[in-house]
């Protein structure tokens, strides 16, 4: 069956970078686009970024272009979000999600359970 | 404040039909199709509806999405104790700026 799992949450301060990663299975990672989408506390959904199955295009939120970035490797089964220039509004829970397409996204048929950012001082 | 607007909340009691509307734009729910997802308490969420009106195996009958111009809704027949959940549209939107993916703020649909 379908498993992502998120890794990489913590506690960081403002301005500072975080890594998150997403570990893939049940399915063949390299022929889907997958996803980051975000839920701050008792907010709703937020889509943040989107990457290709071969990680040839790569859209994101006006929220976090140009500090954050999304990638992938399909040898090691796992999509990566690099999270720079930290803030407070980034306080969120980070869910990776598979696309049920390859190229131009369609929606969201599996999520992981979610990694807990806090950017806090 | 979403792209994509839902009500806040909702609520029904045991058997009842409920709907929740989602209205956006031409750029997102007017072009593209529209999906939407169930969260349940304290889980991640799960899709619920596909392409409009398509669902996804496991999926009861009992729910159901439409779609018409720029808006769209999900109707509940039957309601259950376990529908009590956030409800989220959402849709790809052909934005200036490149395609991104909108949602709506979500409906919490309560069971009385």
């Amino acid at each position: 069956q379908v498993q992502l799992v998120e890794s990489g949450g913590g506690v960081v301060q403002p301005g500072g970078s975080l890594r998150l990663s997403c570990a893939a299975s049940g399915f063949t990672f390299s022929s889907y686009g997958m996803h980051w989408v975000r839920q701050a506390p008792g907010k709703g959904l937020e889509w943040v970024a989107f990457i290709r199955y071969d990680g040839s295009n790569k859209y994101y939120a006006d929220s976090v272009k140009g500090r954050f970035t999304i990638s992938r490797d399909n040898s090691k089964n796992t999509l990566y979000l690099q999270m720079n220039s930290l803030r407070a509004e980034d306080t969120a829970v980070y869910y990776c999600a598979k696309d049920s397409a390859s190229d131009y996204g369609d929606y969201f048929d599996y999520w992981g359970q979610g990694t807990l950012v806090t950017v806090s001082s | 404040q979403s792209v994509l607007t839902q009500p806040p909340s909702a609520s029904g009691t045991p058997g009842q039909r409920v709907t929740i509307s989602c209205s956006g734009s031409s750029s997102n729910i007017g072009s593209n199709y529209v999906y939407w997802y169930q969260q349940l308490p304290g889980t991640a969420p799960k899709l619920l509806i596909y392409r409009n009106n398509q669902r996804p195996s496991g999926v009861p009958d009992r729910f159901s999405g439409s779609k018409s111009g720029t808006s769209a809704s999900l109707a509940i027949s039957g309601l259950r104790s376990e529908d009590e959940a956030d409800y989220y549209c959402a849709a790809w939107d052909d934005s200036l700026s490149g395609p991104r993916v909108v949602f709506g703020g979500g409906t919490k649909l309560t069971v009385l």
